[in-house]
């Protein structure tokens, strides 16, 4: 598998419930993100953790990261139609000598909530 | 809000041509990204800059593309004979600092580039 693969790829549920998307990865990390993209559009930053962080909140949304099995959880509570987007993991590389790096990104899962 | 803006919108262009993608970052932002999201699949890293120079590109980013900040607000992508291959939803980002501490990037809309 590459650096980054969310699971499930595809991910339908009523309004209300909560989605689950989960994202594993293979090598050290320095933070990993999660970003949203809406059809067509740019990629909008949702939360970011940090490696010696293993779980974070913002609003509606919980973030677990479990640096031993190499995988993260986001969670949506009480979802709504405009949560509607595809919603991908981004792993930040340990930042050597310097080095800015770069996000790597997963496939995403397309989140579709049906009011 | 700051944004990223990004031009054009929307390119179109004959195979071989070269092409310029603009990008305005966010003023106080000191790192510089491209990436590409080829219809489907996933948003790929092209090249990062800091300091008026490359920092780190990917194998993707050839010897066919090459990056520029020629003032203080621009930061170009230019590919010099596209290919079929490139179109592709291109994505400028920027970031207050490097991965070694927020990390956080923001994204412009992209430009769509439809080679011919």
């Amino acid at each position: 598998s590459q650096q980054g693969e969310e699971d499930p790829q595809a991910l339908s549920i009523q309004e209300g419930e909560n989605a689950t998307m989960n994202c594993s990865y293979k090598t050290s990390i320095n933070n990993l993100q999660w970003y949203r993209q809406n059809s067509g559009r740019g990629l909008v930053h949702l939360i970011l953790i940090r490696s010696n962080e293993r779980e974070k909140h913002s609003g509606r949304l919980r973030v677990t990261l479990d640096t031993s099995k190499k995988s993260s959880s986001l969670l949506i509570t009480a979802s709504r139609a405009a949560d509607t987007a595809s919603y991908f993991c981004a792993t930040g590389l340990p930042d050597y000598g310097g080095s800015q790096g770069n996000l790597i990104f997963g496939k995403g899962t397309k989140l579709s909530v049906k009011p | 809000e700051p944004e990223v803006t990004q031009t054009p919108s929307h390119q179109v262009t004959q195979m071989g041509q070269e092409v310029i993608l603009r990008c305005v970052p966010i003023s106080n932002h000191l790192y510089f990204y491209w990436y590409r999201q080829i219809l489907g699949q996933k948003v790929e890293f092209l090249v990062s800059f800091y300091n008026n120079e490359i920092s780190e590109k990917s194998e993707i980013f050839d010897d066919q593309f090459s990056v520029e900040r020629p003032d203080g607000s621009n930061f170009t992508l230019k590919i010099r004979s596209t290919k079929l291959e490139d179109s592709a939803m291109y994505f400028c980002a920027s970031s207050v600092s490097g991965q070694g501490y927020t990390g956080e990037l923001f994204f412009g809309e992209g430009s769509r580039l439809t080679v011919l």
